[in-house]
């Protein structure tokens, strides 16, 4: 596709129950990252894949939100035992070049979440 | 770690008018910053960026200017139009390779 594709736009979740979302980035970009954005907030990191190799996930917020690049393409964002504090809108990126320092990175529509 | 800082939060101005946004960063290893615009319902979507070798950049009525020794830099919109209402984010390339956001601007233009 032009532009990075994020799947499901919309998600309501029950609180307590597991949640995946995807990330389709750009073809042949090498970096990925995810984002979290809440309600009237800026965007904060939550992690980094160049390739296949997660290189940075220190934005998670609790051991509940796992992230995965298994062939270097599509990305899946899982949290486990969702709470009504990570209702957000989860965005995804992705750049033609490692790291995002200095480099133009291209964000998704986003997914947004909401725990119920 | 880095720290973005934006100014103001919500700006209103008459269709035509110039529109300033300013911000302000604490890494001074930062060296890339840029601007995102988001829509309601829509991802950020860049419009203009300047890395730390450059003190101004234009892009026909979009400019950044970039003060390093201060840690500032603003975002200028001259002949607002309507369509240019939306949140409007600044960045900066954090020393860790990911980009820190400011807490964003919500522009209105009024025609």
């Amino acid at each position: 596709g032009a532009g990075v594709s994020q799947s499901p736009r919309y998600k309501v979740a029950k609180r307590g129950q597991d949640v995946a979302l995807r990330c389709d980035p750009i073809s042949g970009h090498v970096s990925l990252f995810w984002y979290q954005q809440a309600l009237g907030q800026g965007p904060e990191f939550l992690t980094y894949f160049q390739n296949e190799a997660q290189l940075d996930k220190s934005g998670l917020p609790s051991d509940r939100f796992f992230a995965e690049r298994p062939e270097g393409s599509v990305s899946t964002l899982k949290i486990q035992r969702t709470q009504q504090e990570d209702s957000a809108v989860y965005l995804c990126a992705s750049s033609p070049f490692t790291g995002s320092s200095g480099n133009t990175i291209y964000f998704g529509e986003g997914s947004w979440l909401t725990v119920v | 770690g880095e720290n973005v800082e934006q100014h103001p939060s919500t700006l209103s101005v008459q269709e035509g008018d110039s529109a300033v946004i300013k911000c302000t960063y604490s890494d001074s290893a930062s060296n890339y910053f840029p601007w995102y615009k988001q829509e309601l319902g829509k991802g950020p979507q860049l419009i203009i960026d300047i890395r730390s070798n450059v003190g101004e950049k234009k892009d026909q009525r979009i400019a950044v200017t970039l003060n390093k020794t201060a840690k500032h830099f603003s975002l200028h919109i001259t002949e607002t139009q309507p369509e240019d209402s939306a949140v409007y984010f600044c960045a900066a390339g954090g020393s860790q390779g990911n980009l820190i956001f400011g807490k964003g601007t919500k522009l209105s233009v009024k025609p």
